[in-house]
């Protein structure tokens, strides 16, 4: 079956680090794929998406290219900021099976000023 | 637009007793989905539905009953409440597979 995998946090930076939160996937065909962002106490955004191999996805200094050859799905942002701290969810989306979403774990990052 | 709605967003129960968390969108959105989200453990899928009419289970369906007799609504029905069964629940909705599913805000419930 599906089946998503993200690195465990926390991730602590300072404000205006790189962020880099590695997902990669397992999954029949050719998933889309999705980053969430659910911050304190809330439900969770949708950040940015990609739907098929090579895409960028990209959204509020965000960025995500959807990698085929290694299953890999990356987010990153080239300087953080404190608003930044939440939890991020990479997921995908089948085609097959009711178009279900699987989601990684999530990985807390927490910014520091 | 409302997107998708959750009620009650706090919900306090006796073990035993029975409720039905409400989710309702205004997007015409052909899936709908009802998640668990528990510390540590990420979201997992009780039970989905492509369409009025049609449901299925998902990862952590027992103990849950769905319907979806419309397609703005999908009702998810705690049968007989249990103290694993405090969480937060929330609901999705989405259109065609290319596009991400929205989420509602929550319902906190605790079982005691």
């Amino acid at each position: 079956g599906n089946s998503v995998t993200q690195m465990e946090g926390p991730v602590t930076l300072s404000e205006e680090a790189f962020l880099t939160i590695n997902c990669t996937y397992t999954a029949t065909g050719y998933p889309s794929l999705f980053w969430y962002v659910q911050y304190p106490g809330e439900g969770l955004q949708l950040l940015l998406k990609a739907t098929k191999a090579d895409d960028k996805g990209s959204n509020k200094g965000f960025e995500a290219t959807y990698r085929k050859e290694t299953t890999s799905f990356h987010l990153e942002k080239g300087s953080v900021q404190v608003s930044d701290s939440a939890v991020y969810f990479c997921a995908l989306r089948g085609r097959a099976a009711g178009n279900k979403l699987t989601f990684g774990g999530g990985t807390r990052v927490l910014v520091k000023p | 637009n409302a997107g998708v709605t959750q009620t009650p967003k706090f919900q306090v129960l006796k073990t035993g007793q029975s409720m039905t968390l409400q989710c309702a969108q205004d997007m015409n959105h052909e899936y709908m989905s009802w998640y668990r989200q528990d510390p540590g453990m990420g979201l997992r899928l009780i039970h989905y539905s492509v369409g009025a009419g049609i449901t299925d289970q998902g990862e952590v369906p027992n103990g849950y009953n769905v319907s979806r007799s419309t397609t703005e609504d999908f009702p998810l029905r705690l049968l007989s409440a249990a103290p694993s069964q405090t969480s937060v629940y929330f609901c999705a909705s989405s259109s065609g597979y290319n596009y991400g599913y929205t989420f509602g805000s929550g319902t906190r419930l605790t079982v005691v």
